[in-house]
């Protein structure tokens, strides 16, 4: 069984404070991986994916791949509350399927 | 990116009948089109993977004749939910491969389905 796990939250920061967000996955041979953003009762949007270890910037958002420790990482800096959201990690195994976490929601205070 | 249009957006339904789903591609043709299910505070779970002009690929645990998938044409693909019952209530998303032609995936806005 091919696992994605993300701690469920709530996870709460401060506005204009970096929020991190983490993944760990366990098939050692992914390849490929994502991050969504899932505002509650609507459909995820991509925000970032990354393929090679080492860090991935834009704009606000970093994302951090270590495929040794198999883990992903989500840095927001300067978290605004629109921010507030259930992020999603992904990982594709193979065949452009993905497999998805539990999701950590964030909440992002004023 | 691509643009996903699902329709309709939400509807209820008497158990025992039949609800389809439309998800479109709208901005470029797609060959492969993939079909989720989330139940309220959970995580996406894959039911199959719909192929134009060729059966779809379900999921363990994912009766392909209660949910049927026709992927007639390259930016249409379609899910009937057969005699829906209660626990078939959730929300259904469809999402489509990227035009960049890598592997990230982009949702359709969902259907969310209550059987009364």
């Amino acid at each position: 069984q091919k696992e994605v796990e993300q701690n469920s939250g709530p996870l709460s920061v401060p506005e204009g404070a970096i929020a991190s967000l983490n993944c760990t996955y366990s098939d050692r041979g992914s390849q490929s991986f994502f991050w969504y953003r899932q505002y509650s009762g609507k459909s995820p949007e991509l925000i970032m994916f990354i393929y090679s270890n080492g860090d991935k910037e834009d704009g606000r958002f970093t994302a951090q791949l270590n495929k040794a420790s198999q883990y992903v990482s989500l840095l927001i800096r300067d978290s605004q509350p629109s921010d507030s959201a259930t992020y999603l990690c992904a990982v594709n195994n193979a065949g452009n399927m993905l497999t998805f976490g539990g999701g950590t929601r964030l909440m992002v205070k004023p | 990116g691509a643009v996903v249009s699902q329709h309709p957006s939400r509807v209820i339904c008497k158990s025992g009948t039949s609800v389809k789903i439309e998800c479109r591609s709208l901005d470029f043709q797609a060959t492969t089109m993939f079909w989720y299910r989330q139940f309220p505070k959970q995580s996406l779970m894959l039911m199959a993977t719909s192929n134009e002009g060729s059966k779809a690929t379900y999921e363990q645990g994912v009766e392909k004749d209660k949910f049927l998938i026709n992927h007639a044409s390259l930016t249409l693909s379609t899910l009937t939910v057969t005699s829906a019952h209660p626990e078939d209530s959730s929300f259904y998303i469809c999402s489509v491969l990227g035009t960049r032609g890598g592997d990230e995936q982009f949702f359709g806005p969902g259907t969310r389905l209550t059987v009364l």
